[in-house]
């Protein structure tokens, strides 16, 4: 099956610290890549989709300015949280959809989590 | 806007024991349905994706199961075992790509 993979897969950083999360399609091309967070026993909420090439489009109430994507390639999207504070303390996990297959399905990464102290 | 919940919240259950997981969603317009299995601090694995136009999908032990009219999917796990004690969720894609998750069910299947 396509493999995506997330780096890094934990991270503990001060506040006031710019974090940077990446995902990468390993064995496919992703037309499509999605960032989601999720807190403790909650499930998981979409940040925003992001497309090669283009600027990624946020969900209401993720501020655009705090967590930056970049969609460079087709083969990987970075998270960057700017200035993290430990209320951005969370796992957060991308997927990707195949460009040649237009099934829907989605591939995830393992997670990266995130500690802001 | 689409909503996805799931039930129950968590469950116990005995090893060998055939369990049904339930989940609806608001909005039949949908893309296609899976299912996911989450173990603690750790991604998703996928289990099962259905298809809008499809029925049911099976694999394995899990059989996971649509009906879009009514906003209902079930996952079916025949003879549970420990290791399938893990967090399920199930998630729908939009027409516009996007996927909506439920809250999770947290399975634990007892020796």
């Amino acid at each position: 099956g396509a493999v995506v993979s997330q780096h890094p897969s934990w991270v503990i950083c001060k506040s006031g610290t710019s974090v940077k999360i990446e995902c990468r399609s390993l064995d496919f091309q992703a037309t499509t890549m999605f960032w989601y967070r999720q807190f403790p026993k909650q499930s998981l909420m979409l940040m925003a989709t992001s497309n090669e090439g283009s600027k990624a489009t946020y969900e209401q109430g993720v501020e655009k300015d705090k967590f930056l994507i970049n969609h460079a390639s087709l083969t990987l999207s970075t998270l960057t949280v700017t200035s993290a504070h430990p209320e951005d303390s969370s796992f957060y996990i991308c997927s990707a959809s195949r460009r040649s297959v237009n099934t829907g399905e989605l591939f995830f990464g393992e997670g990266s989590r995130l500690t802001v102290l | 806007k689409q909503e996805v919940t799931q039930i129950p919240a968590a469950l116990s259950v005995p090893e060998g024991e055939n369990l049904v997981l339930n989940c609806s969603f608001t909005d039949s317009a949908i893309y296609n349905l899976q299912w996911f299995r989450q173990d603690p601090g750790k991604g998703l694995t996928s289990l099962l994706l259905i298809q809008s136009s499809q029925r049911e999908q099976t694999s394995g032990r899990l059989n996971a199961s649509l009906d879009k009219s009514s906003g209902r999917s079930t996952l079916y796990i025949a003879a549970s075992q420990p290791g399938d004690s893990a967090t399920y969720l199930c998630a729908v894609t939009s027409n516009t790509g996007k996927l909506i998750f439920g809250q999770g069910t947290t399975l634990q299947v007892k020796p």
